[in-house]
């Protein structure tokens, strides 16, 4: 049973516009959110990550929302880009253990 | 990439018979995963490694077989591949977080 539950499974997006893609989780002991970005043919590759002391990241057009009550967070990717057309991976872990539980991925195309 | 090396990073083997994918790192690094990605299904982990001889199975290990004899290798054994073993493996490493070789394309026919 995944952990972590992710959706959409695919998005189409307009180049410039936003792509939201969401997580939930329901293990509370959760504390560490990696977001990972994978190309075509490549190892997924960590994009960025949030602890849930904070509500929001933001690393240049890439944004972490997160919502620890409702047990969900988010990526944005602002402005989106035909480069950024990738399979996000959100993922989580407990402290003290060194493993990632996955969602099941989202695939984003940026329509030039 | 993190100094991981996988291989071979492509093969096709027959119903039955046993594979043995390689993970080689360069930093010394503790801890060691091998992960297993399907459509639908993400990034699953088989088995990891916290150290030389060390290891523990995840949440998909039947099937799978694991060693580690050295820290720079940690190596999958599939005893007798079925066409369910047919996925891309990823091998991984810890340091802060995780960070993943570039893959293994399994096909078993």
């Amino acid at each position: 049973q995944q952990q972590v539950k992710q959706s959409p499974q695919s998005l189409i997006v307009q180049k410039g516009g936003i792509s939201i893609i969401n997580c939930a989780y329901e293990n509370t002991a959760f504390d560490y959110f990696p977001w990972y970005q994978q190309f075509p043919g490549k190892g997924p590759a960590l994009l960025i990550a949030i602890r849930p002391d904070v509500s929001e990241k933001k690393e240049g057009r890439f944004t972490i929302s997160f919502n620890k009550s409702a047990k969900q967070f988010s990526l944005h990717i602002m402005d989106s880009q035909p480069g950024d057309s990738a399979t996000y991976f959100c993922a989580a872990s407990m402290e003290g253990d060194y493993k990632l539980s996955f969602g099941a991925g989202t695939t984003v195309t940026v329509r030039a | 990439d993190a100094g991981i090396t996988q291989s071979p990073r492509h093969k096709v083997t027959e119903t039955g018979t046993p594979v043995t994918l390689r993970c080689h790192q360069t930093e010394n690094h503790r801890y060691m995963y091998w992960y297993r990605q399907d459509p639908g299904h993400g990034l699953r982990l088989i088995h990891y490694s916290y150290g030389v001889k060390d290891t523990d199975k995840g949440e998909v290990s039947d099937g799978y077989s694991v060693s580690r004899s050295k820290t720079e290798d940690f190596l999958l054994t599939l005893e007798s591949a079925t066409s369910s073993q047919t996925s891309v493996y990823f091998c991984a490493i810890r340091e802060n977080t995780i960070y993943f070789g570039e893959g293994s394309w399994l096909t078993v026919v």
